[in-house]
């Protein structure tokens, strides 16, 4: 599986747009790029996932560049319940391998 | 639809004593995982199933770890004897199956702490 790489941490005043980028330069054509987020003391939660276009859903949009070697999660108005580690990962579409990084710890500011 | 569910939530143990941590997944999930997350890290994979079938143990300590998944539903990690650096989070998540481009669901999370 590909590697990702994130900032180690983030801050995003409340209201604002969060924006957090993954390199993922050595993705294969056949993976998909996921994002998770962990709150403190909870289990990951799913937020989105894309392969080439970029996604929409309740939480966040992916933006995924035109070569698929980087990516950006975007959470259009940041609470402070956002909060969290932000996690990138590349995962093969037939394959049920999930490695997480150490991700970024995304700060909201009031 | 009820999550993955783990217990104990917390568990506090003296080094060398036995512990095991209990994992219900989604209903339907073919794979399981179980995951071990040490603090400021993330969580790293110790063992993946597919139903009864343990496809990935590379990165379980075998010698004092063990896992099963008895009739392809719950599992059980088992830690014996327990050593101070097991102190982490235990982390259970399930996913549909192997054609599924489907996420991963976690539960809570069991955390251990070795005095």
């Amino acid at each position: 599986d590909a590697k990702t790489t994130q900032p180690t941490s983030m801050d995003c005043a409340e209201g604002r747009a969060a924006n957090l980028p993954c390199n993922h330069s050595t993705i294969s054509g056949n993976e998909y790029v996921y994002w998770y987020r962990q709150i403190h003391s909870q289990g990951p939660q799913y937020i989105i996932h894309g392969l080439k276009n970029n996604e929409t859903n309740e939480m966040a949009s992916l933006i995924i560049t035109e070569d698929r070697k980087s990516s950006t999660l975007i959470l259009p108005h940041a609470t402070l319940r956002d909060t969290a580690v932000y996690y990138c990962i590349v995962r093969v579409a037939t394959g049920n391998q999930f490695y997480f990084g150490t991700g970024t710890s995304l700060t909201v500011i009031p | 639809e009820a999550g993955v569910v783990q217990s104990p939530r917390y568990k506090i143990i003296e080094k060398k004593q036995p512990v095991a941590f209990w994992c219900n997944p989604i209903s339907g999930h073919n794979t399981l995982y179980w995951y071990l997350q040490n603090l400021g890290q993330g969580p790293e994979l110790l063992i993946r199933y597919e139903n009864e079938e343990a496809v990935d143990d590379s990165q379980l300590p075998k010698d004092r770890f063990s896992a099963e998944r008895l009739k392809g539903v719950d599992s059980t990690l088992k830690i014996q004897p327990a050593e101070l650096g097991d102190s982490a989070v235990y982390l259970c998540a399930s996913s549909p199956g192997f054609r599924a481009v489907g996420e991963l669901f976690f539960g809570e999370g069991s955390r251990l702490t070795v005095l």
